[in-house]
This record gives C-alpha cells, sequence and structure tokens, in this order.
C-alpha cells in the first residue's frame, strides 16, 4: 500500500513569517513529488514539482526533497493571508498514478 | 498551458436520476483522464482511470456499473452517475496527465448533490 502522509493541520502562522509543510510517503521508488493549493471548493493547482534532491526554489516558495528520508516539503516565504488554502502532497512513479496526501490546512493570520 | 475544461460546475438533482459530468482538454490530447472524488475535510480519492477507446479501470470499492466512464475522443471524457443517492453528494474533479509528466492538471472540479 503506497501512502503519503501529511499533518492535517491546522497550520498557523502570521503574516510575513515562513510557512513549513511537510510531506512523507512510503514507497522508495516514487520519483516525481509535486505540491498542489487547494482553495475550498476549488480544484487543486499546481505549485510545484521537484525531482531531484535537494531545493527546488520559485518566487516565494521553495520545496525540498530527500529520498533517502522519504521526506518532502514546502516553505512559503513572507505568508499573506492570500496563502491560506490546504496544501496536497502528491508522489508518483513514471507511468503510474499519482498518490495523494490528505493535505495541510494552512491558516496565515492576518 | 494545458487547460481541462470541466462542466457542468454544480448541479443538484433528485435521487435515482442520472448525472453525466463532461471533461475536456482544450489544448492537448489525453489519451488517459483521471476521476477524483472528494468528500468535504477529505483528500482526493481517485475512482477511476479512463483510456481512450479502452474500458476505464476502477479503483478498488468503486462501482463501475453505478459510475459509468467514457472516453470515445483524444479530448473528452464523461462520468455518469446513474441512480444517484444523497451519498453520492460530492466533489467530483477530473484530471489528465500532461506530456513529460509535469503533474496533473485538474478541471474546475462539479459539486454534486443529491436531494
Amino acid at each position: 500500500q503506497k501512502e503519503v502522509e501529511q499533518n492535517s493541520g491546522p497550520l498557523s502562522v502570521p503574516e510575513g513569517a515562513i510557512a513549513s509543510l511537510n510531506c512523507t510517503y512510503s514507497d522508495r521508488g516514487s520519483q516525481s513529488f509535486f505540491w498542489y493549493r487547494q482553495y475550498s471548493g476549488k480544484s487543486p493547482e499546481l505549485i510545484m514539482f521537484i525531482y531531484s534532491n535537494g531545493d527546488k526554489e520559485d518566487g516565494r516558495f521553495t520545496a525540498q526533497l530527500n529520498k533517502a528520508s522519504q521526506y518532502v516539503s514546502l516553505l512559503i516565504r513572507d505568508s499573506q493571508p492570500s496563502d491560506s488554502a490546504t496544501y496536497l502532497c502528491a508522489v508518483n512513479q513514471y507511468g503510474q498514478n499519482f498518490v495523494f496526501g490528505p493535505g495541510t490546512r494552512l491558516s496565515v493570520l492576518p | 498551458g494545458a487547460v481541462v475544461s470541466q462542466h457542468p460546475s454544480w448541479v443538484i438533482c433528485k435521487s435515482g436520476t442520472s448525472v453525466k459530468i463532461e471533461c475536456r482538454s482544450l489544448d492537448f490530447q489525453a489519451t488517459t483522464m483521471f476521476w477524483y472524488r472528494q468528500f468535504p475535510k477529505q483528500s482526493l480519492m481517485l475512482m477511476a482511470t479512463s483510456n481512450e477507446g479502452s474500458k476505464a479501470t476502477y479503483e478498488q470499492g468503486v462501482e463501475k456499473d453505478k459510475f459509468l466512464i467514457n472516453h470515445a475522443s483524444l479530448t473528452l471524457s464523461t462520468l455518469t452517475v446513474t441512480s444517484a443517492h444523497p451519498e453520492d453528494s460530492s466533489f467530483y474533479i477530473c484530471s489528465a496527465n500532461i506530456q513529460g509528466a509535469r503533474g496533473y492538471t485538474f478541471g474546475s472540479g462539479t459539486r454534486l448533490t443529491v436531494v
């Protein structure tokens, strides 16, 4: 059984702070890792993907991957109230279906 | 970028009736589309994988006779919820995998309410 785990939250951070979202996965054969943001009542939207160990930065977002520890994280710098949403971690192997984590609810307090 | 168009965005139907949800890839061809269901405050649960020109692959526990999937062309997949019941009320989302494994792109979702 392939599993992806996330803390359900809510994770509350003050505006301007760094939000750190974590995800662990069970399948060592996983090759690609994605972070999606989902606002209430809306579909998920892709924020970032990462394939290689290390950090990948895109604007205020940084994805971090450690395959040895089977761990992927998302850092959001200078958090804004508009970042308040549920963040879904997704993992897959090429040619196979995605496995989604349960999501972490982030609340950025003004 | 790749866009998946899903319709309707919301629908209310009476118990026992059927509802069809359409998912179209607008600027790319999708040989495979995925159908998810999401209950409130829960994550996405894959229901089935829709394959163009062949039968859909259903996840364990999903009734294929209740959730009919048709993928007759490279740009259109449909999900029909037959004989809907209140417990089928949920948020249904389709998605397609963009070439190069750059993740899934999702349709806007359909909020189904069965009364």
